[in-house]
């Protein structure tokens, strides 16, 4: 089984700040890669598929990269409804989360 | 647009059962694959099982392997999900998911599980 590592934990920023999140696979998943935000008491939401492609209606603050074993989600400048928690996907051999970042209000 | 509904949930004892439903509209429900997905209290995504949109193929995490069963109703446009002998550790809010390649693309809101003596 492919393990995601997701670093940091928990990430304390305040609004207008830059957001980076790290995820790191135990081998290559190639590029394939998705992450996915997850507000409080709602369902995820895919944002990344494929380490850099933006899924329908995502703004243009997310942006991923990466492809190998380390992966980026990086967003440009934090809203307010942007807190919440993002896990990293994936679906290289069958598919697997890693442990997620919670991106809280500084 | 595209609705998950799940239902189902509830309170049930160690070594119960119950069955899950994902009701689903907006979408060809018969052309795509569907997952389980599972959300421990303040834990991480789990994947539960995952069926083919023909329900030709299944797959089961290790954890629920032998106590759970996926299945599809393509007429009535839902996913179900069988769960017997459960434990107080498949205590979780499950989420039904459309599947694109492993995406998982929509996501329901969840029913909430709870085992508990």
């Amino acid at each position: 089984e492919i393990v995601l590592t997701q670093s940091p934990a928990t990430l304390s920023l305040s609004p207008g700040e830059r957001a980076t999140l790290s995820c790191r696979a135990s081998q290559s998943v190639r590029n394939y890669v998705a992450w996915y935000q997850q507000k409080p008491g709602q369902a995820p939401r895919l944002l990344i598929y494929d380490a850099s492609n933006r899924a329908t209606g995502i703004p243009a603050r997310f942006s991923g990269s990466g492809s190998g074993t380390d992966f980026t989600l990086t967003i440009s400048s934090l809203e307010p409804e942007d807190f919440g928690v993002y896990y990293c996907q994936q679906r290289s051999n069958w598919f697997t989360f890693g442990g997620g970042t919670k991106v809280e209000i500084k | 647009q595209v609705q998950l509904v799940e239902s189902g949930g509830g309170v049930v004892q160690p070594g119960g059962s119950l069955r899950l439903s994902c009701a689903a509209s907006g979408f060809t429900f018969s052309t795509y694959g569907m997952h389980w997905v599972r959300q421990a209290p303040g834990k991480g995504l789990e994947s539960v099982s995952f069926i083919r949109f023909d329900g030709s193929n299944k797959y089961y995490g290790d954890s629920v392997k032998g106590r759970f069963s996926i299945s599809r109703d393509n007429s009535k446009n839902t996913l179900f999900l069988q769960m017997n002998s459960l434990r107080v550790e498949d205590t979780a809010v499950y989420y039904c998911a459309q599947d694109d390649g492993l995406l998982l693309i929509q996501w329901g809101r969840g029913t909430l599980v709870t085992v508990t003596s």
